[in-house]
């Protein structure tokens, strides 16, 4: 089944304790993105990736890294997270090279006390 | 700031009734985007329409776009239960020239059966 699959689905974390949150996709996508969602503020891009070793800021880069090592991964590490970064994350990736008709994976909740 | 703001905020309709949910934006644009999401999961693409077109269908979904106006509606004809979600646009920039996408804090629509 075509699909980005994120993991874990779930967690709860404390401050400053590094994390990583994966992101796979099986559809040969080129471009792959991270996006958080916050009430009230919609979602906002976090970094995005239009090739493998190729990777770009979005709006909200603050305290998170990414790698694009090979096309189907984009991993978000965040080195040392704080509770303004809890939020509901998304990855997802388009046939495209570019931002067009991208595909979600489920949603990753992170809480961080 | 958000590119992309939807109005209405919430939408609640009966069952058989059209859904209308309009957004504005800022900047000059290459595309835009509509995307759905179910309470909490991951959002669905609808539909993409071109800076050049006016005026785009899919199934019960009618898009509209007004570049002079910066803005775009969506249209669903004969909404049932299964419509119950949020809906938000996504603006391709031509600053950022397909890279990026930013998204709208969407409307929230709800049909009651």
């Amino acid at each position: 089944e075509a699909q980005v699959t994120q993991n874990p689905r779930y967690l709860i974390t404390v401050t400053g304790k590094k994390l990583t949150v994966t992101c796979s996709q099986n559809m040969n996508h080129e471009y792959m993105s991270w996006y958080r969602q916050d009430p009230g503020l919609g979602l906002r891009q976090i970094y995005y990736s239009m090739n493998v070793e190729v990777t770009d800021k979005g709006d909200v880069p603050e305290g998170y890294k990414v790698s694009r090592k090979e096309k189907r991964n984009f991993p978000l590490i965040l080195e040392s997270p704080s509770p303004n970064q809890t939020s509901l994350y998304f990855c997802a990736s388009s046939p495209w090279t570019l931002a067009y008709e991208q595909y979600f994976g489920p949603g990753t909740r992170l809480t961080v006390t | 700031s958000q590119q992309g703001e939807e109005d209405p905020q919430a939408l609640s309709i009966q069952e058989g009734e059209n859904a209308t949910m309009n957004c504005s934006y800022k900047t000059s644009i290459n595309n835009l985007q509509w995307y759905r999401q179910n309470s909490g999961r991951g959002l669905v693409h609808l539909i993409l329409i071109r800076s050049n077109e006016r005026e785009k269908h899919s199934g019960r979904l009618r898009v509209t776009l007004d570049t002079s106006k910066k803005s775009s509606s969506l249209l669903i004809t004969a909404s049932r239960a299964a419509d119950t979600a949020s809906y938000f646009c996504a603006t391709d920039a031509k600053e950022t020239s397909g890279s990026r996408l930013t998204f709208g804090e969407g409307t929230q629509l709800t049909v009651n059966p």
